[in-house]
């Protein structure tokens, strides 16, 4: 059962807009979020995270926000840059550690020029 | 300061051969992670050391998969004897700390025909 989930397979955008990718997530254990970008041949790197007592984080062009209510949270990129094309995926991780991570399908992002 | 290394980056073999795939962490970092990635998929942990000490292998197939950790630095996952849905993308991840911040190498992609 997936425990963390991104809908959204791929989404594309213009260059200089906003992209939005979202992710949802069943188990209300889970209290530290974080995004991961991949590309291609390349390991996962850690972009940003929040924590549950937050509803908000942000640095430089990346801003996430979680709602604990409705078990969601987002990665607004603002704006978009054709460097940001990748793979991104949303992970959680229990009160057991920060470091045991449940991640998402992810969401292909694709800025055009 | 060198990221995580891994070996061999690609590897093909036939079903009911053996495989391991070999990860060096990042200096310094106690917790090393093995996670298989299937083809539109997010990561999924296999095992977690914690220096010599697997503290989490619940999700390793234990009747194929084995993994050590030989004086908490470098590790070995081995395939015994692998099997046509083996094929993915193994990643290997070191961490400092409960941070939630895995380090990942590039993966070593297994093909199994």
């Amino acid at each position: 059962d997936q425990q963390v989930k991104q809908n959204s397979p791929s989404l594309s955008v213009q260059e200089g807009r906003i992209s939005i990718l979202n992710c949802d997530y069943t188990n209300s254990m889970f209290d530290y979020f974080l995004w991961y970008k991949k590309y291609p041949a390349e390991g996962p790197t850690f972009l940003i995270s929040i924590s549950s007592i937050k509803d908000k984080n942000e640095d430089g062009r990346f801003t996430v926000f979680l709602n604990k209510s409705a078990k969601h949270l987002s990665l607004h990129i603002v704006p978009s840059q054709p460097g940001d094309s990748a793979v991104y995926f949303c992970a959680a991780s229990d009160q057991t550690g920060a470091n045991n991570l449940f991640f998402g399908t992810g969401t292909r992002l694709t800025v055009i020029p | 300061e060198a990221g995580v290394v891994q070996s061999p980056r690609y590897k093909i073999i036939e079903k009911k051969q053996p495989v391991a795939f070999w990860c060096n962490p990042i200096s310094g970092h106690n917790t090393l992670y093995w996670y298989l990635q299937n083809l539109g998929q997010g990561p999924e942990l296999l095992i977690r050391y914690e220096n010599e000490e697997a503290v989490d292998d619940s999700q390793l197939p234990k009747d194929r998969f084995s993994a050590e950790r030989l004086k908490g630095v470098d590790s070995t996952l081995k395939i015994q004897p692998a099997e046509l849905g083996d094929s993915a993308v193994y990643l290997c991840a070191s961490s400092y700390g409960n941070t939630g911040e895995l380090f990942f190498g590039e993966g070593s992609r297994l093909t199994v025909l």
